[in-house]
């Protein structure tokens, strides 16, 4: 079974910094593209990033580009993304999804930026 | 302002058909296929359909999937009370590099 575990929201101030992890488990991790998409309270969804299987490309939406950065390691089926420079509109429910296609969704995990 | 544009609600007695319409451009819907998702408030979203018309393992054949150059739909038919919640369309851009959704669209169910 197909498991993917969020880790690492939380509350942050304005221009601070935050690492998110997902944990990934049931598939052969180092063969599918990943991706973050987010969810700001009582919005739609955005997607934020994604990396190639080796890690060789990424792509980023406008308005992370710059500050958010997405990598992952594959030894240990492991996906991330740091967040520097954060503003108040980066506050959302941020997911990582499997695939190309984002067949595979974990439950995510809350970001707040907030003083 | 989202770059694929999808009504806001949409409703529909059980028993009836129901459509959702996701209208991009040239450079997402008409160069790529779409895939549609399905929320459930306080959940996170599920793979309905991709690539155009394909449904997941999983998914009953009343969820379909259509596209025709710009735009593309997604039905519902047999609606049941359980099929409200929120659809989102999805696509990647080319002129982008992005993956652009729709501004999702909330089916009730009367």
């Amino acid at each position: 079974e197909v498991q993917l575990v969020e880790s690492g929201g939380g509350l942050v101030q304005p221009g601070g910094s935050l690492r998110l992890s997902c944990a990934a488990s049931g598939f052969t991790f180092s063969s599918y593209w990943m991706n973050w998409v987010r969810q700001a309270p009582g919005k739609g969804l955005e997607w934020v990033a994604n990396i190639k299987e080796d890690g060789s490309e990424k792509y980023y939406v406008d308005s992370v580009k710059g500050r958010f950065t997405i990598s992952r390691d594959n030894a240990k089926n492991s996906l991330y993304l740091q967040m520097n420079s954060l503003r108040a509109e980066d506050t959302a429910v941020y997911y990582c999804a499997s695939d190309t296609s984002m067949v595979n969704w974990g439950q995510g995990t809350l970001v707040t930026v907030s003083s | 302002q989202s770059v694929l544009t999808q009504p806001p609600s949409a409703s529909g007695t059980p028993g009836q058909r129901v459509t959702i319409s996701c209208s991009g451009s040239s450079s997402n819907i008409g160069s790529k296929t779409v895939n549609w998702y399905q929320q459930f408030p306080g959940t996170a979203p599920k793979l309905l359909i991709y690539s155009n018309n394909q449904r997941p393992s999983g998914v009953p054949d009343r969820f379909s999937g259509s596209k025709s150059g710009t735009s593309a739909s997604l039905a519902i038919s047999g609606l049941q009370s359980e099929d409200e919640a929120d659809y989102y369309c999805a696509a990647w851009d080319d002129s982008l590099n992005a993956w652009v959704f729709g501004g999702g669209t909330k089916l009730t169910v009367l």
